[in-house]
């Protein structure tokens, strides 16, 4: 069956230091991958988008790759900052957009 | 800045109610979608749109009936409110890729 993971519910990190979010899946052949935020209580906000061709994608702090073969992606927040706590989502492309269930990150002051 | 409204941030309903929520966005995107949002369970799509008057089923359209009268406005329908239907619903739209998503509806139904 399918399936989207999204590395562990809850990570914690130290400001300053860079935040490492996994999405892991089965099953899917995507066209693209794109990561999220969401804030408590407010729909998921777009951040990045990278294509099955490409295997990194940058916008200021945050870093995207995009692993076809190991089907993984890896999101990187670089001297995180109390505010990037959120909780962050991975949605895969086949056609409609499917979702993992997030990972809630906490950047501790 | 693309908007999207959803008509209540808190709503509770009896279970056999006919529920309706609703969305708008003021992009003129031609896509819009429902989600529902459970701990665990990420975001799940129920219906989705591509034009007026046109409608798909997601994942879990069951129990759930959509009406696209207007393009910027795309509505999600309970027909008779259960208890498992209690969840965050979250409204989106797109042009192409990414999606734009209103704040989101709680509905409890009790």
């Amino acid at each position: 069956s399918q399936k989207i993971e999204q590395n562990s519910e809850a990570l914690n990190i130290q400001e300053g230091k860079t935040a490492t979010l996994t999405c892991n899946y089965t099953n899917y052949s995507p066209a693209y991958l794109q990561w999220y935020r969401q804030d408590p209580g407010r729909g998921p906000v777009f951040l990045l988008l990278i294509r099955e061709n490409e295997k990194e994608k940058r916008k200021e702090r945050l870093k995207v790759t995009f692993d076809t073969t190991l089907k993984q992606s890896l999101f990187h927040i670089t001297a995180s900052q109390p505010a990037d706590s959120a909780t962050y989502l991975c949605a895969l492309s086949e056609g409609q957009l499917t979702f993992g269930s997030g990972t809630q990150l906490t950047v501790l002051p | 800045d693309v908007k999207v409204t959803q008509s209540s941030r808190y709503l509770v309903k009896r279970t056999g109610e006919k529920v309706f929520l609703e969305c708008v966005q003021d992009m003129d995107h031609e896509n819009m979608f429902w989600y529902r949002q459970d701990p665990g369970l990420g975001l799940r799509l129920i219906y989705f749109s591509y034009d007026v008057k046109m409608k798909e089923k997601g994942d879990i359209p069951e129990g759930y009936s959509v009406s696209r009268e207007k393009k910027e406005r795309f509505s999600l329908i309970l027909e008779s409110a259960s208890t498992n239907q209690t969840s965050m619903y979250l409204c989106a739209s797109s042009i192409q890729y990414e999606q734009y998503f209103g704040p989101g509806t709680r509905l409890t139904v009790t």
